[in-house]
């Protein structure tokens, strides 16, 4: 299955620093979703941006998408250690299933 | 509260022996979907259900049945569990399953060891 592809695999920071995540995608999509997980718990959903939105904010999250780059990054801003946790980015495309890539991991130091 | 729960959370059995980790929602979704999550191969989807009694194969169905007779509950059946189905499992429900009704709700994940 076509997948997305987050980069980078693995991002370190200090506490206040901004953290950016990219995922690409394949084919056309309804909407991008970006997911946090804890270590080995369950996902939790962060964000949902449709084909037709190009940037949507949700607290200190900023989530843009290039439809003609197949493209969408994910930007937290003034990190925190509890920030730390793997970012995953899933694409709907049309079909029954979203398809997740395979993650950043970012680690936040104070 | 609204939750996906997921039982066991902890498993460790044997090769061939059939198990069974259950799945329930209280959120009334639609759409219900397991995944296996393994080191650098990311989320893969097992099987989901659109509603009740309709359920189809995901990406890695091999190995795996699920049924859907209820609403709430998704179970995932391993009938002989091989090692190579040692994994971190899901349970995942939505709304449904496009547009803006496919954000997914996560169970908190079975560990599961065939030995």
């Amino acid at each position: 299955s076509q997948q997305g592809e987050e980069d980078p695999q693995a991002l370190s920071i200090q506490e206040g620093e901004n953290a950016t995540m990219n995922c690409s995608y394949k084919t056309s999509i309804n909407n991008l979703q970006w997911y946090r997980q804890n270590s080995g718990r369950g996902l939790v959903h962060l964000i949902l941006i449709r084909s037709n939105e190009r940037e949507k904010h949700s607290g200190r999250l900023r989530v843009t998408l290039d439809t003609s780059k197949k493209s969408s990054s994910l930007l937290i801003t003034a990190s925190r250690a509890a920030d730390t946790a793997s970012y995953f980015c899933a694409t709907d495309q049309a079909g029954t299933a979203l398809i997740f890539g395979k993650g950043t991991t970012l680690s936040v130091s104070s | 509260e609204a939750q996906v729960t997921q039982n066991p959370r902890y498993l460790i059995t044997v090769t061939g022996k059939k198990l069974t980790v259950t799945c329930s929602q209280n959120m009334n979704h639609e759409y219900m979907s397991w995944y296996r999550q393994d080191p650098g191969l990311g989320l893969r989807q097992i099987y989901y259900s659109m509603n009740v009694e309709v359920t189809d194969k995901g990406d890695v169905p091999e190995g795996y049945k699920v049924s859907r007779k209820e609403k709430r509950n998704f179970p995932l059946i391993l009938e002989s569990p091989s090692p190579n189905q040692t994994s971190l499992y899901f349970c995942a429900s939505s709304l449904g399953s496009g547009g803006s009704y496919n954000e997914q709700f996560f169970g908190p994940g079975t560990r599961l060891t065939v030995l």
